[in-house]
């Protein structure tokens, strides 16, 4: 079964610095792997995916993250925070499951504060 | 806006009641999913539909069940309610079952039903 661990519970980073978030998966195949985002009250927007192809793949809003096969790990970055980038960031992986459906499944989350 | 819809955007109700949740994909997506996010579960996913048939069912309850109609929007339906139910749940959509050709395999979310049960 496929699973994904996202260390960091919490990261404060300060408006202008780098970030990264950490993402580590597990699944036997392939992986299809997705970045989501989620302000407070708010649903899940998608930042990124990846599928196949380049490693490095670019999303909205600036965000960009790399697949790693070697290391299991699809982390976030973000050469410059804003403000509004303070939210919670979810990793996800996509699967197929027996009867010709798919699923995701999500890490825990990161929340993100971003201090002025 | 990722085009789908959720309705109630909140709820809430008492414990023993029965609620329904509803979704509308976006358009020309044939695929619903279904999610519950609380606080000690995190995000989890229950149950997808697909063109109207069952594909793919997760840590659904018992007393849970969903269904997709004709024009593809989707009900959740959740019955003998407990504390423990109070949640966000998330309708999500995409193009089709299992995923397919890589761009078809993102899921859109809606912005969620927030139930809360007393």
């Amino acid at each position: 079964a496929q699973s994904v661990t996202q260390p960091d519970i919490h990261i404060t980073v300060s408006e202008g610095a780098s970030l990264e978030l950490r993402c580590n998966y597990s699944y036997g195949a392939t992986p299809y792997l997705f970045w989501y985002v989620q302000s407070p009250g708010q649903g899940l927007q998608l930042l990124l995916k990846y599928f196949s192809g380049d490693t490095l793949v670019q999303g909205i809003k600036g965000f960009e993250a790399e697949f790693k096969r070697s290391q299991s790990s699809f982390n976030l970055r973000k050469p410059s925070v804003h403000w509004s980038d303070a939210a919670e960031y979810f990793c996800a992986v996509g699967a197929r499951v027996t009867g010709g459906g798919n699923k995701l499944t999500f890490g825990t989350g990161t929340q993100l504060k971003v201090e002025l | 806006d990722s085009g789908v819809t959720q309705t109630p955007k909140h709820l809430i109700t008492a414990t023993g009641q029965r609620v329904t949740l509803r979704c509308s994909p976006r358009s020309g997506d044939l695929s619903v999913y279904w999610y519950q996010q609380s606080l000690d579960q995190g995000l989890q996913f229950l149950i997808q539909y697909y063109n109207g048939e069952e594909r793919a069912k997760g840590n659904i309850l018992e007393r849970f069940s969903a269904q997709q109609f004709p024009d593809l929007h989707s009900e959740l339906n959740l019955s003998s309610l407990e504390l423990g139910d109070s949640a966000l749940y998330f309708c999500a959509s995409s193009p089709r079952a299992d995923g397919g050709a890589s761009g078809e395999k993102t899921q859109y979310f809606g912005p969620g039903t927030r139930l809360l049960v007393l």
